[in-house]
């Protein structure tokens, strides 16, 4: 089963607040994710890391940042929140190497800006 | 670039009918394919993937897949649809960039069971 967390689940905030979302995996993988998800919408990559102190941006421009100063912990920050940054946010983890490793899936932050 | 094509939004079957989801894949190299299903809010859940070898992937839950490499597709199936079925399946193709595993989703098919 897989072990990846976030927290919180979900969040409701108001214009220029500064959030951080969490995400952590206890499965020692090296390369982590994350998506953003709209409803109805596919997944898009915004974020991504190889290993520690590795961040690189995705396919989707996000005005997001993230940090991976620990293996088990990649989160993400929003200096100032806007209602288009209104969205699901999913992080995932896999092994490196094989291309057909899983991507393992956390279960999601709900993040509404007011 | 690669790119995942899912046919229908959404598709409603009855309970103990076939289930039938469709997903077509451009890639100018073999792609790994993988079905993932998500519920109500939770994250994504991989049900089977498809690399090398056999073209016929079985999963979880009963599900299985199909490769046909002449047609570009990965068509999802179960023979017979549970109430638990009820949820979002997205297919996504791997994509690799600079040695890293990038997967490429689909729009997502959300499934509906009626009794």
């Amino acid at each position: 089963e897989a072990d990846i967390y976030q927290t919180p689940r979900y969040l409701v905030i108001g214009t220029g607040k500064k959030i951080t979302l969490e995400c952590s995996q206890t499965m020692g993988h090296d390369k982590m994710y994350w998506y953003q998800q709209d409803p109805g919408m596919e997944l898009h990559l915004i974020h991504y890391s190889y290993g520690v102190n590795s961040t690189e941006k995705g396919d989707l421009s996000s005005e997001s940042t993230v940090s991976r100063i620990r293996t088990e912990h990649f989160p993400l920050t929003l200096e100032s929140a806007r209602p288009s940054h209104t969205s699901q946010y999913l992080c995932a983890s896999s092994q490196e190497g094989d291309l057909g490793y899983e991507q393992f899936f956390g279960p999601g932050t709900r993040l509404t800006v007011l | 670039a690669q790119s995942v094509t899912q046919l229908g939004s959404h598709v409603s079957v009855s309970e103990g009918a076939l289930v039938l989801l469709r997903c077509n894949y451009s890639s100018s190299v073999p792609p790994y394919l993988f079905w993932y299903v998500q519920y109500p809010n939770q994250g994504l859940q991989l049900l089977l993937k498809y690399t090398t070898g056999a073209t016929l992937v079985k999963g979880i839950n009963g599900f299985e897949a199909e490769f046909k490499k002449s047609e570009t597709s990965f068509h999802l199936t179960k023979p017979s649809a549970h109430m638990s079925d009820a949820a979002e399946y997205f297919c996504a193709v791997s994509e690799r960039n600079t040695g890293f595993q990038k997967l490429v989703f689909g729009t997502g098919t959300r499934l509906l069971v009626s009794p």
